[in-house]
Order: structure tokens, then C-alpha cells, then sequence
């Protein structure tokens, strides 16, 4: 079975940039979320939706960062302009049911360089 | 103090040995409660759900006491492949979605 997949994997790119993350969720799952890991911070929940629908942002830094779920097989994560203080390791996954205890299954995630 | 709480390690054992990782969590409403594994450079991935009564799953045993609000993991009988970060990981109340990841404890099994 596929699992939650996610593109690019790697990505370099100059500050100031545009940068697009890409996420398709297992199907089936009606829950998606977006987290962002640092060696700081550790791993910290972005965005969650649930039906497609944004629950919860508040963990979206600030304006910069926008997401989205046109429908249920696929997500974006946009950050722009990009900052190198953005760099980190951006995993999206899903689940069935957010608010049940069904575990949430993590995509490859994408190593994100701002320089 | 921090929602979840862990020793980050680095644990350095020989292969065969016991080792077990703690946890402390900070919301007393936390109702369910998990361990996932972390390979270098790779997603988190479950690695098992932790019950009230405490649970096994082959060489991995965990453990929950509420009342102390610490979680658990001993992992019998070493393996090279056992090698990876273990993040303790919390969720909420009923009708939470939210996971609340510990930084990890960082495992090295030496040959």
C-alpha cells in the first residue's frame, strides 16, 4: 500500500523564494497534518485538517506560511517569501479520524535549505 | 516546564543489553499515549501504542503511570537495528487531534 507521500524531497533554494511542499495523503484518511522539525523546536505541528477543511493553523508561524487542501488526495504547503530561518525538515501525514486514537502515518518528508 | 519531557542521550549499549527510556508529560487530561521510532534522516513512524495496564509487543515493553504522569519504554535484548531516536508522544482529551512530540532519546546499540 502506498503510504503518505511527499515532494520534493529536497529542496535548496535562495531566501526570498517561493517554495511549494506537496502532500498525498493515504487514501481513505480524512486527516492531514502539516509539521515542520528542527533540532531546536523538535517537531511542531503546522496545520491540521480534517475533511479537507483547516481546523487549526495556530501553529502556522506567521503570514508567510499558507496551506491548503483542494481536495482529499492532496495538500500544499507554501511559504513565501522564504527565510533561512525556515530551514527544516517539513513532514505532512495522515490519519483516520484526527481526533480518534488511530496513529498518524508520516510521509518521507522534504529537507528544506533557505539560503 | 516542557509538555513532554525526555532524556535526549545519547544511550550507548552493547548489543544484548537491557535499556529502558522515560518520559514525563505535563497535561494531566492526556488520555492516550504513544512511542514512535525515528531512523537518521527518516519520518517518525509508530512504533507502539502505551495502554494503562502497560503492554508488550516481542522484546519492547511499555509502561504508563498516570499518577506520577510518566510513560515508559524498556527494550529487552538489543539490536544494531534498534538504533534510532525514540520520541514519547502525547495526545490530549477525548476529541483531541493534536500529538504532542517529546524531543527524543537518541539510541546507539554498539557491536
Amino acid at each position: 500500500d502506498a503510504g503518505v507521500i511527499q515532494s520534493p524531497r529536497h529542496e535548496v533554494t535562495e531566501m526570498g523564494q517561493e517554495v511549494t511542499l506537496r502532500c498525498k495523503p493515504i487514501s481513505g484518511h480524512n486527516s492531514l497534518f502539516w509539521y515542520r522539525q528542527t533540532m531546536m523546536r523538535g517537531l511542531e505541528l503546522l496545520i491540521y485538517f480534517n475533511n479537507n477543511v483547516p481546523i487549526d493553523d495556530s501553529g502556522m508561524p506567521e503570514d508567510r506560511f499558507s496551506a491548503k487542501m483542494p481536495n482529499a488526495s492532496f495538500s500544499t504547503l507554501k511559504i513565501q517569501p522564504s527565510e533561512p530561518r525556515d530551514s527544516a525538515v517539513y513532514f505532512c501525514a495522515s490519519s483516520f479520524g484526527g481526533e480518534s486514537n488511530q496513529p498518524q502515518h508520516f510521509g518521507d518528508g522534504t529537507r528544506l535549505s533557505i539560503l | 516546564r516542557k509538555e513532554v519531557e525526555q532524556d535526549p542521550g545519547p544511550f550507548n549499549v552493547p548489543e544484548g543489553a537491557t535499556v529502558a527510556f522515560n518520559c514525563t508529560y505535563s497535561n494531566s487530561a492526556s488520555q492516550s499515549f504513544f512511542w514512535y521510532r525515528q531512523d537518521c534522516r527518516k519520518e517518525p513512524k509508530l512504533l507502539m501504542s502505551v495502554y494503562s495496564s502497560g503492554n508488550e509487543d516481542g522484546r519492547f515493553t511499555a509502561q504508563l503511570n498516570r499518577a506520577s504522569q510518566y510513560i515508559s519504554l524498556l527494550i529487552r535484548d538489543s539490536k544494531l537495528s534498534d538504533s534510532a531516536t525514540y520520541l514519547c508522544v502525547v495526545k490530549a482529551g477525548a476529541g483531541s487531534y493534536q500529538l504532542t512530540f517529546g524531543k527524543g532519546t537518541k539510541l546507539s546499540v554498539i557491536p
